[in-house]
């Protein structure tokens, strides 16, 4: 199993431009979350979603980020018109099951820099 | 609300020398914490959680309901040690961070 996938590894993109991060669950996975690390600070819950649903949005800012999870292909964590405040690592997690019990595993993040 | 405090942001031992790294929580529930170690180009992976009890490369941490907290010890640091480790609190589905703390182990 190749563990959490995620691409790019780095992005850099200019104001007012969309970044698209994409996220590849551990097989048998249907179980995806995003969170954002800003420096200094610790992982910070964005999103939770299984295929096809959105469960729980809450950490999202409500505008500009919008995120997915297809019933084929991966999950995209989509932010429009970018910011210099968006510039962080972006972590995807994927477990088979939700609740005690279920571990999340990470991929390796995408870091983006907005110049 | 939920909150992870780790007040060390930077931990320097010898080989050999004990370390300990502090976690305070805040949590109404009944908490389910974690530790999870990131090594250098490594991804994040879980190191132990409080509920299994176990000791997973030498270190060990306990749950402490009256002073809020979850520390990770362990008795003889090793140079491959050197990490970054973050305490983790689950909400459900939802992990909550520490900002982490790097810990570098000198020979």
């Amino acid at each position: 199993n190749a563990g959490v996938m995620q691409n790019p590894r780095h992005l850099v993109r200019r104001r007012g431009q969309e970044a698209r991060l994409r996220c590849s669950p551990m097989k048998g996975h249907s179980h995806v979350y995003w969170y954002r690390q800003l420096p200094e600070e610790g992982l910070k819950f964005m999103v939770y979603l299984q295929k096809e649903n959105i469960i729980d949005e809450s950490g999202m800012p409500k505008e500009r980020f919008s995120a997915e999870f297809p019933k084929e292909g991966p999950s995209i964590l989509r932010i429009q018109q970018v910011v210099r405040g968006d510039s962080a690592a972006y972590f995807c997690a994927s477990s088979p099951g939700q609740g005690v019990g279920y571990e999340q595993y990470f991929g390796p993040g995408t870091r983006l820099t907005v110049t | 609300a939920q909150r992870v405090t780790q007040p060390e942001k930077l931990l320097s031992v010898f080989k050999g020398a004990p370390v300990e790294l502090k976690c305070n929580y805040s949590y109404s529930g009944s908490p389910e914490l974690f530790w999870y170690v990131q090594y250098s180009r490594q991804r994040l992976q879980l190191l132990l959680r409080h509920i299994s009890r176990e000791s997973i490369k030498g270190f060990t941490a306990d749950l402490n309901k009256g002073e809020t907290s979850f520390h990770l010890k362990k008795p003889f640091a090793q140079e491959e040690d050197s990490a970054m480790y973050y305490c983790a609190l689950r909400h459900d589905y939802k992990l909550s961070f520490g900002a982490g703390t790097t810990v570098t182990v000198r020979a």
